[in-house]
């Protein structure tokens, strides 16, 4: 039973444009989510997380925006650049463990 | 990759056989994790590991096992491994409950 979504396997968009990775999730009891970035062959990495007391956080380029009433994330890259080309995963704080999304693989292109 | 080390990082096995993938933390974090990524999966716990000899399932908990008796140092075992155990393995490894920081990954083949 998946309780975070990330329901767009793929996305492409041209440098310098906005990109948008979407997340939803079902447990109200969440209360933190956090984005990751992964390149092939290396491990995930942390980029950006949020509160469930917050909804908006900023760092640099990436914003992740929070809407609990619609338990939905949004990641926000802006100008994406082609090295951002990786697969994003989302995630959800649930006690000790994270509930990730099965990702999103983004793709900038020239 | 946060002072954490997956060995081996690459290994291929045999049905039946035992295997043992090892994480090891110069961080000095309380809690550590097991992951595994399968394509249409995303990333699966296994189980994790809230302080020394104090571990707990996960997800997909089924045929693995894992101990913990240093703070460094997490191991997970595949008593018999099975080719549905073909996966890459994360180690993941957390200071606090929310931010968790990932090994570089171990590919295993079970053929």
């Amino acid at each position: 039973d998946q309780q975070v979504k990330q329901n767009s396997p793929s996305l492409s968009v041209q440098e310098g444009r906005i990109s948008i990775l979407n997340c939803d999730y079902t447990n109200s009891m969440f209360d933190y989510f956090l984005w990751y970035k992964k390149y092939p062959a290396e491990g995930p990495t942390f980029l950006i997380s949020i509160s469930s007391i917050k909804d908006k956080n900023e760092d640099g380029r990436f914003t992740v925006f929070l809407n609990k009433s619609a338990k939905h994330l949004s990641l926000h890259i802006v100008p994406s650049q082609p090295g951002d080309s990786a697969v994003y995963f989302c995630a959800a704080n649930s006690g000790y463990a994270l509930n990730f999304g099965k990702g999103t693989s983004l793709l900038v292109t020239p | 990759d946060a002072g954490i080390t997956q060995s081996p990082r690459h290994k291929v096995t045999e049905t039946g056989t035992p295997v043992t993938l090892r994480c090891h933390q110069t961080e000095n974090h309380r809690y550590m994790y097991w992951y595994r990524q399968d394509p249409g999966h995303g990333l699966r716990l296994i189980h994790y590991s809230y302080g020394v000899k104090d571990t707990d399932k996960g997800e997909v908990s089924d045929g693995y096992s894992v101990s913990r008796s240093k703070t460094e140092d997490f191991l997970l075992t595949l008593e018999s491994a099975t080719s549905s155990q073909t996966s890459v393995y994360f180690c993941a490894i957390s200071g606090t409950k929310n931010i968790q920081y990932f090994g570089a990954g171990t590919r295993l083949s079970v053929l």
